[in-house]
C-alpha cells in the first residue's frame, strides 16, 4: 500500500498568515491526490481534487500544487473558519490511503 | 442535491457483526461516473479508507479488513450496505457513506454522509 505522510501533524497561526501543508507519498500518484478539511465532529469536505483543482464552492485562498510524491496545500490567508484538520488522499492506487491529518489551530 | 444517510445500530457487541446502510437521495446510485465508498475515523484518530463498490456490484477492499468486510449495493433501494465481522473494540468510530467520482481527471469523494458512531462493546 501507499503510504502518505503528512507534516506537520499539528500548527498554530495567526487569521491572515499564509500556511502551508505537505504530504508526501511513498511511491508516485501522478496527480491523483485530494485534500479534505474536516471540522470537529462534521464529515470531510472535498477541498482540491487532481492535486491542484479547486473543488466547486471552495474560496480560492485554498490552493494545492504538487505531482508524483510531493504534494503541498497552501491557504493564502488564514480566516476563522479554516481551522481545522486538514487530510490528503492518494486516490492513484487501491488501497486508498490516508494521511495522517494536521490540526491547523489558532495562536 | 444528492445526499448520503448512514443508518444501523450504534452498539455491536464484541465477536459480532456490523451492519450499516447508506441510502442514497436526491441522484442516482447507477452511474457509470461514480463509486460509494465508506471510510472510518476510530475517536481521535485519522481517516480510513474501507472499501469501495460500483453500481454493478464490483468492490475494493482495504486489504487490512479484506476478510472481514462486505459491501453490496441494491440499486433497486438506492442503498448500499457495508457488513463487517468479528468486531473487536477497534472497530469503535465513526463510519461515513461518500459517493466518489471516478471521472478523468476527477477522483475523489466530493460527497459524504454526516457519519454514524459505531462503538464496540458488551
Amino acid at each position: 500500500a501507499i503510504q502518505m505522510t503528512q507534516s506537520p501533524s499539528s500548527l498554530s497561526a495567526s487569521v491572515g498568515d499564509r500556511v502551508t501543508i505537505t504530504c508526501r507519498a511513498s511511491q508516485g500518484v501522478r496527480n491523483d491526490l485530494g485534500w479534505y478539511q474536516q471540522k470537529q465532529g462534521k464529515a470531510p469536505k472535498l477541498l482540491i481534487y487532481a492535486a491542484s483543482s479547486l473543488q466547486s464552492g471552495v474560496p480560492s485562498r485554498f490552493s494545492g500544487s504538487g505531482s508524483g510524491t510531493d504534494f503541498t496545500l497552501t491557504i493564502s490567508s488564514l480566516q476563522p473558519e479554516d481551522f481545522a484538520t486538514y487530510y490528503c488522499l492518494q486516490d492513484y492506487s487501491y488501497p486508498l490511503t490516508f494521511g495522517g491529518g494536521t490540526k491547523v489551530e489558532i495562536k | 442535491q444528492l445526499q448520503l444517510q448512514e443508518s444501523g445500530p450504534g452498539l455491536v457487541k464484541p465477536s459480532e457483526t456490523l451492519s450499516l446502510t447508506c441510502t442514497v437521495s436526491g441522484g442516482s446510485i447507477s452511474s457509470s461516473s461514480y463509486y460509494w465508498g465508506w471510510i472510518r475515523q476510530p475517536p481521535g484518530r485519522g481517516l480510513e479508507w474501507i472499501g469501495n463498490i460500483f453500481y454493478n456490484g464490483n468492490t475494493f477492499y482495504n486489504p487490512s479488513l479484506k476478510s472481514r468486510v462486505t459491501i453490496i449495493v441494491d440499486t433497486s433501494k438506492s442503498q448500499f450496505s457495508l457488513k463487517l465481522n468479528s468486531v473487536t473494540a477497534a472497530d469503535t468510530a465513526v463510519y461515513y457513506c461518500a459517493r466518489r467520482i471516478a471521472v478523468a481527471p476527477k477522483y475523489a469523494f466530493e460527497i459524504w454522509g454526516q457519519g454514524t458512531v459505531v462503538t464496540v462493546s458488551s
